[in-house]
C-alpha cells in the first residue's frame, strides 16, 4: 500500500535551517509528482512546491523563493526539505503529499512538526 | 497568481441537513479544483478532484459541482463524523493554491 512517511519532530532556533524528509513507499516513486504543504498552528493549509522525482526540477512557492530547497534520492525513493533563515513564523507542521494524474494530492505523509524558537 | 475564496468561513448545521461550501478562484481553472476534508488533529483527506469526481471510499453523500471559477462542495445529509475544516485547491498549475478552509459543526 501507498504510504509516505515523514521523519520526525524538530526544534530549531531562529536563523538556523531544517531538513525534512519524506519515504515513499507502495508506488513507483518515479511516477508521480511530491509536493510540501505546510499548516501553522490553528491556520490553513499552505501549498510550498512541488519536486518531480524523475529529474528533480523543481517549483516553488514565491515566498518561500531563496531559502527553499527540494531533493530527491531515486534510490531511497526519499524527498527531501529544506528550509532555511528559519523564523518563529515558520513553526509549522510540514507535509509531503502526492498527485497522481488528474486528481488532487491523494495521499500524505503523517506531517512533521517544526518549532522555531530561542 | 490565481487567488482561491471560500464562503462561509464557519458554519454550523444540525445532523441531517443539507450543507454547501462554495469555493471561487480569481481566474479560470479548467476544472482542477480539489476538495479535502482536514478534521482536528489529523490529516487532510482527498474528498473531490476534478470539481466532481469522487475519491474512491469517500460517502456519496459528499458531491462536488461547479465549473470555470465557481465551486460547491455539498453534503446532502450531515453526519456527527463530518464535522472538520474543508479546504478546497486548484491544482491545474503552480502554484497549488488552497482556499482559507470552511469549518463545519454541529448545532
Amino acid at each position: 500500500q501507498v504510504q509516505l512517511v515523514q521523519s520526525g519532530a524538530e526544534v530549531k532556533k531562529p536563523g538556523a535551517s531544517v531538513n525534512v524528509s519524506c519515504k515513499a513507499s507502495g508506488y513507483t516513486f518515479t511516477s508521480h509528482y511530491m509536493h510540501w504543504v505546510r499548516q501553522a498552528p490553528g491556520q490553513g493549509l499552505e501549498w510550498m512546491g512541488i519536486i518531480n522525482p524523475t529529474d528533480g526540477s523543481t517549483s516553488y512557492a514565491q515566498r518561500f523563493q531563496g531559502r527553499i530547497a527540494m531533493t530527491r534520492d531515486r534510490s531511497t525513493s526519499i524527498v527531501y526539505m529544506e528550509l532555511s533563515s528559519l523564523r518563529s513564523e515558520d513553526t509549522a507542521v510540514y507535509y509531503c503529499a502526492r498527485r497522481m494524474g488528474p486528481t488532487g494530492f491523494d495521499y500524505w505523509g503523517q506531517g512533521t512538526l517544526v518549532t522555531v524558537s530561542s | 497568481d490565481i487567488q482561491m475564496t471560500q464562503s462561509p468561513s464557519s458554519l454550523s448545521a444540525s445532523v441531517g441537513d443539507r450543507v454547501t461550501i462554495t469555493c471561487r478562484a480569481s481566474q479560470g481553472i479548467n476544472n482542477f479544483l480539489a476538495w479535502y476534508q482536514q478534521k482536528p488533529g489529523k490529516v487532510p483527506k482527498l474528498l473531490i478532484y476534478t470539481a466532481s469526481t469522487l475519491q474512491s471510499g469517500v460517502p456519496s453523500r459528499f458531491s462536488g459541482s461547479g465549473s470555470g471559477t465557481d465551486f460547491t462542495l455539498t453534503i446532502s445529509s450531515l453526519q456527527p463524523e463530518d464535522v472538520a475544516t474543508y479546504y478546497c485547491q486548484k491544482y491545474n498549475s503552480a502554484p497549488f493554491t488552497f482556499g482559507p478552509g470552511t469549518k463545519v459543526d454541529i448545532k
